[in-house]
């Protein structure tokens, strides 16, 4: 059973575009972290939220925690090809690891 | 910036060998965790040390063992090796345990490679 849910699993869209991925559980999080991964390379840390209901802004990227902290989503403007990647959230509980959704496929084209 | 340095990069290994990997956390981290991702994969947490006594165990092997030494730095040791394990290992690292307060981070190496042939 996967605790944390991405959605879309896949996403291609063309340059100029905007997009919406969504992160849910059913169970609460102390935060919520979200990375993207290049192939063969590490998870680069995009952001961490903590707050319910915060919202943080990286350029062309808004993430929102859900208030209930079960939820979050990234929301991405006018995409560029260089956004493709994968992208992962992923969720600690207090002091546990965190654990991993499955990730969306992010493919801009131009 | 210092990052979380792991090595070596890439591995192959024949099967039923041992293989070890080394991970750096980053200057004055004091937590290390080991992650899996296999190919199309997410990332599934092995294990865990906080100030050099394993914190959390995941989904582990028992072929595997880890320890964190006084520097802090971490090693992987994978024996008796089989086709299933090849796979990116990740360490990470961060300043005190979990990710549940934004000043607990977690910071991801470039990961390992291990390929078993």
């Amino acid at each position: 059973t996967q605790l944390l849910e991405q959605s879309p699993q896949f996403l291609s869209i063309q340059e100029g575009e905007n997009l919406t991925v969504y992160c849910n559980s059913s169970s609460v999080f102390s935060s919520l972290q979200w990375y993207r991964q290049e192939p063969g390379e590490g998870p680069v840390l995009l952001v961490t939220v903590v707050t319910g209901g915060e919202v943080k802004k990286l350029k062309r990227l808004t993430f929102q925690f859900g208030d209930a902290r079960k939820d979050s989503s990234l929301h991405i403007t006018a995409a560029q090809p260089g956004d493709t990647g994968l992208y992962l959230c992923a969720g600690a509980r207090g002091n546990t690891p965190l654990v991993f959704g499955k990730g969306t496929r992010l493919s801009v084209i131009a | 910036a210092a990052g979380v340095i792991q090595s070596p990069r890439h591995l192959i290994k024949e099967k039923r060998e041992t293989a070890t990997l080394k991970c750096y956390p980053i200057p004055r981290h004091d937590t290390v965790y080991w992650y899996q991702q296999g190919p199309g994969q997410d990332p599934q947490f092995l294990i865990s040390f906080y100030e050099k006594m394993q914190s959390d165990k995941g989904s582990i092997p028992d072929r595997f063992s880890a320890q964190q030494f006084s520097d802090y730095h971490s090693e992987l040791n994978m024996s008796s090796l089989e086709l299933g394990d090849s796979a990116l290992y990740f360490c990470a690292s961060s300043f005190g345990q979990g990710g549940g307060h934004s000043g607990n981070t977690i910071y991801f190496g470039e990961g390992s490679w291990l390929t078993v042939v």
